[in-house]
Protein backbone atom coordinates (compact mmCIF):
# COMPACT_ATOMS: atom_id res chain seq x y z
CA UNK A 1 0.00 0.00 0.00
CA UNK A 2 1.07 3.72 -0.43
CA UNK A 3 1.45 5.49 2.91
CA UNK A 4 0.71 9.07 2.77
CA UNK A 5 1.92 11.16 5.76
CA UNK A 6 0.85 14.64 5.85
CA UNK A 7 2.71 17.40 8.17
CA UNK A 8 1.37 19.01 10.37
CA UNK A 9 -0.71 16.89 12.11
CA UNK A 10 -2.57 20.26 13.67
CA UNK A 11 -2.39 23.88 13.05
CA UNK A 12 -3.07 26.68 14.90
CA UNK A 13 -3.38 29.98 12.85
CA UNK A 14 -5.42 33.28 12.61
CA UNK A 15 -8.06 34.69 10.06
CA UNK A 16 -5.97 36.22 7.11
CA UNK A 17 -2.96 33.91 7.73
CA UNK A 18 -1.56 31.81 4.91
CA UNK A 19 -1.18 28.73 5.70
CA UNK A 20 0.58 25.03 3.81
CA UNK A 21 0.15 21.64 4.34
CA UNK A 22 2.71 18.83 3.39
CA UNK A 23 1.80 15.68 2.39
CA UNK A 24 4.45 12.76 1.44
CA UNK A 25 3.67 9.98 -0.55
CA UNK A 26 5.93 6.93 0.10
CA UNK A 27 6.76 6.15 -3.49
CA UNK A 28 5.88 8.34 -6.40
CA UNK A 29 2.13 8.74 -7.17
CA UNK A 30 2.98 11.24 -10.32
CA UNK A 31 -0.03 13.66 -9.77
CA UNK A 32 -3.00 11.07 -8.71
CA UNK A 33 -3.04 13.35 -5.24
CA UNK A 34 -6.31 14.96 -4.36
CA UNK A 35 -7.08 17.49 -1.26
CA UNK A 36 -10.14 17.37 0.73
CA UNK A 37 -11.85 19.58 3.87
CA UNK A 38 -13.81 17.58 6.30
CA UNK A 39 -15.74 19.59 9.11
CA UNK A 40 -17.37 18.33 11.72
CA UNK A 41 -20.32 15.92 11.62
CA UNK A 42 -20.16 16.29 7.13
CA UNK A 43 -18.41 14.02 4.67
CA UNK A 44 -15.18 15.41 3.35
CA UNK A 45 -15.50 17.53 0.28
CA UNK A 46 -13.01 17.59 -2.30
CA UNK A 47 -10.82 20.70 -2.82
CA UNK A 48 -8.21 19.91 -5.64
CA UNK A 49 -7.75 17.16 -7.45
CA UNK A 50 -4.72 15.91 -9.91
CA UNK A 51 -2.61 18.02 -7.27
CA UNK A 52 -3.12 21.66 -8.89
CA UNK A 53 -6.54 21.71 -10.33
CA UNK A 54 -9.12 23.42 -8.00
CA UNK A 55 -12.68 21.64 -8.09
CA UNK A 56 -15.33 23.57 -9.47
CA UNK A 57 -16.76 26.06 -6.87
CA UNK A 58 -13.59 26.00 -4.69
CA UNK A 59 -12.48 29.40 -3.50
CA UNK A 60 -9.37 30.60 -5.29
CA UNK A 61 -7.13 31.36 -1.91
CA UNK A 62 -6.82 27.49 -2.18
CA UNK A 63 -3.79 26.26 -4.33
CA UNK A 64 -1.98 22.53 -4.51
CA UNK A 65 1.38 21.79 -5.55
CA UNK A 66 3.56 19.43 -6.14
CA UNK A 67 4.29 15.55 -7.97
CA UNK A 68 5.73 12.71 -7.85
CA UNK A 69 5.83 12.37 -3.54
CA UNK A 70 6.01 15.92 -2.14
CA UNK A 71 2.54 17.48 -2.38
CA UNK A 72 1.44 20.80 -0.61
CA UNK A 73 -1.94 22.52 -0.05
CA UNK A 74 -1.98 26.37 0.21
CA UNK A 75 -4.85 28.59 1.69
CA UNK A 76 -3.57 32.10 0.43
CA UNK A 77 -5.67 33.93 3.60
CA UNK A 78 -7.63 32.32 6.05
CA UNK A 79 -11.08 32.60 6.21
CA UNK A 80 -13.27 31.59 9.31
CA UNK A 81 -14.85 28.88 7.62
CA UNK A 82 -11.96 27.60 6.79
CA UNK A 83 -11.82 26.15 10.11
CA UNK A 84 -11.51 22.59 9.53
CA UNK A 85 -10.02 19.22 8.85
CA UNK A 86 -7.74 18.43 5.73
CA UNK A 87 -6.97 14.98 4.15
CA UNK A 88 -4.78 14.09 0.86
CA UNK A 89 -5.80 10.90 -0.50
CA UNK A 90 -3.82 9.03 -3.73
CA UNK A 91 -5.23 7.66 -6.37
CA UNK A 92 -2.53 6.39 -8.25
CA UNK A 93 -2.75 2.85 -7.34
CA UNK A 94 -5.60 0.75 -5.19
CA UNK A 95 -5.91 0.28 -2.17
CA UNK A 96 -6.55 4.27 -2.46
CA UNK A 97 -5.48 5.81 0.93
CA UNK A 98 -5.74 8.84 2.55
CA UNK A 99 -3.65 11.01 5.02
CA UNK A 100 -4.24 10.44 8.66
CA UNK A 101 -5.37 14.50 8.39
CA UNK A 102 -4.54 18.20 9.23
CA UNK A 103 -6.44 19.90 11.89
CA UNK A 104 -6.66 23.44 11.50
CA UNK A 105 -7.77 25.54 14.25
CA UNK A 106 -8.35 29.22 14.92
CA UNK A 107 -5.48 30.65 17.42
CA UNK B 1 -26.73 17.77 -8.56
CA UNK B 2 -25.82 14.41 -7.76
CA UNK B 3 -26.88 13.21 -4.32
CA UNK B 4 -25.99 10.06 -2.63
CA UNK B 5 -27.71 8.56 0.86
CA UNK B 6 -26.59 5.82 2.57
CA UNK B 7 -29.27 3.61 4.45
CA UNK B 8 -28.82 0.54 6.83
CA UNK B 9 -28.54 -0.35 10.36
CA UNK B 10 -26.99 1.76 12.96
CA UNK B 11 -26.13 -0.89 15.45
CA UNK B 12 -24.82 -4.89 14.55
CA UNK B 13 -23.78 -7.54 16.61
CA UNK B 14 -20.09 -9.19 16.62
CA UNK B 15 -19.39 -11.90 13.87
CA UNK B 16 -22.61 -10.75 12.29
CA UNK B 17 -22.84 -9.41 8.48
CA UNK B 18 -23.19 -5.55 8.31
CA UNK B 19 -25.16 -4.32 5.46
CA UNK B 20 -25.55 -0.94 3.75
CA UNK B 21 -27.26 0.28 0.71
CA UNK B 22 -26.44 3.55 -1.28
CA UNK B 23 -29.00 5.28 -3.86
CA UNK B 24 -27.82 7.55 -6.24
CA UNK B 25 -30.49 10.64 -7.05
CA UNK B 26 -30.31 13.21 -9.87
CA UNK B 27 -28.01 11.47 -12.15
CA UNK B 28 -26.88 7.68 -13.42
CA UNK B 29 -25.23 5.31 -12.16
CA UNK B 30 -23.55 4.12 -15.01
CA UNK B 31 -19.87 5.26 -16.32
CA UNK B 32 -18.56 5.84 -12.63
CA UNK B 33 -17.00 4.08 -10.11
CA UNK B 34 -18.71 3.59 -6.41
CA UNK B 35 -16.94 3.28 -3.33
CA UNK B 36 -17.25 2.84 0.36
CA UNK B 37 -15.26 4.40 2.35
CA UNK B 38 -15.23 4.19 6.15
CA UNK B 39 -13.97 6.27 9.25
CA UNK B 40 -13.63 4.95 12.33
CA UNK B 41 -14.82 8.44 15.14
CA UNK B 42 -11.15 10.21 15.65
CA UNK B 43 -9.43 8.29 13.54
CA UNK B 44 -7.96 7.79 9.89
CA UNK B 45 -10.01 7.45 6.86
CA UNK B 46 -10.27 4.21 5.45
CA UNK B 47 -10.91 2.99 1.65
CA UNK B 48 -12.93 -0.16 1.56
CA UNK B 49 -13.96 -0.79 -2.09
CA UNK B 50 -15.38 0.21 -4.91
CA UNK B 51 -17.94 -1.05 -8.16
CA UNK B 52 -17.77 -0.12 -11.53
CA UNK B 53 -21.30 0.33 -12.99
CA UNK B 54 -20.29 -3.12 -14.98
CA UNK B 55 -20.40 -4.83 -11.88
CA UNK B 56 -16.41 -4.89 -11.74
CA UNK B 57 -14.86 -4.38 -8.38
CA UNK B 58 -11.80 -3.78 -6.42
CA UNK B 59 -11.26 -4.00 -2.70
CA UNK B 60 -8.94 -3.22 -0.13
CA UNK B 61 -7.00 -6.23 0.60
CA UNK B 62 -6.77 -5.25 4.36
CA UNK B 63 -10.88 -6.15 4.25
CA UNK B 64 -11.42 -8.03 0.81
CA UNK B 65 -11.80 -11.88 2.41
CA UNK B 66 -15.03 -10.33 4.03
CA UNK B 67 -16.52 -7.52 1.89
CA UNK B 68 -18.57 -7.45 -1.16
CA UNK B 69 -19.84 -4.56 -3.32
CA UNK B 70 -22.81 -5.04 -5.57
CA UNK B 71 -24.81 -2.84 -7.91
CA UNK B 72 -28.24 -2.38 -9.11
CA UNK B 73 -28.33 -0.34 -11.92
CA UNK B 74 -32.04 -0.52 -12.30
CA UNK B 75 -32.68 1.25 -8.52
CA UNK B 76 -29.55 3.20 -9.32
CA UNK B 77 -28.15 1.52 -5.76
CA UNK B 78 -25.37 -0.13 -4.81
CA UNK B 79 -24.57 -1.81 -1.56
CA UNK B 80 -21.81 -2.91 0.80
CA UNK B 81 -21.68 -6.30 2.63
CA UNK B 82 -19.12 -6.64 5.01
CA UNK B 83 -18.54 -9.97 6.82
CA UNK B 84 -17.69 -11.34 11.24
CA UNK B 85 -18.02 -7.59 11.98
CA UNK B 86 -16.24 -6.92 15.59
CA UNK B 87 -16.11 -3.85 17.08
CA UNK B 88 -13.06 -2.58 15.03
CA UNK B 89 -15.23 -2.50 12.45
CA UNK B 90 -17.05 0.59 14.42
CA UNK B 91 -16.95 3.30 12.02
CA UNK B 92 -19.18 6.42 9.58
CA UNK B 93 -19.78 4.56 6.63
CA UNK B 94 -19.61 6.87 3.84
CA UNK B 95 -20.69 6.00 -0.24
CA UNK B 96 -18.98 8.34 -2.54
CA UNK B 97 -18.73 8.33 -6.25
CA UNK B 98 -14.98 8.80 -8.48
CA UNK B 99 -14.29 9.01 -11.91
CA UNK B 100 -11.22 7.74 -13.41
CA UNK B 101 -8.79 10.27 -11.82
CA UNK B 102 -9.55 8.90 -8.99
CA UNK B 103 -10.81 11.68 -6.89
CA UNK B 104 -14.22 11.17 -4.86
CA UNK B 105 -16.44 14.34 -6.01
CA UNK B 106 -19.56 13.43 -4.43
CA UNK B 107 -19.97 11.78 -1.28
CA UNK B 108 -23.07 10.68 1.22
CA UNK B 109 -23.42 12.16 4.41
CA UNK B 110 -22.43 9.38 6.16
CA UNK B 111 -24.36 6.82 8.40
CA UNK B 112 -22.77 5.88 11.79
CA UNK B 113 -22.36 1.91 12.21
CA UNK B 114 -21.70 0.58 15.56
CA UNK B 115 -20.74 -3.02 16.25
CA UNK B 116 -21.69 -4.29 20.22
CA UNK B 117 -24.04 -6.91 21.64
Amino acid sequence: DIQMTQSPSSLSASVGDRVTITCRASQGISSYLSWYQQKPGKAPQVLIQAASSLQSGVPSRFSGSGSGTDFTLTISSLQPEDFATYYCQQSYSTPYTFGQGTKLEIK
Amino acid sequence: QVQLQESGPGLVKPSETLSLTCTVSGGSISGYYWSWIRQPPGKEVEWIGYIYSSGSTDYNPSLKSRVTISVDTSKNQFSLKLSSVTAADTAIYYCARHGPGGYFDYWGQGTLVTVSS
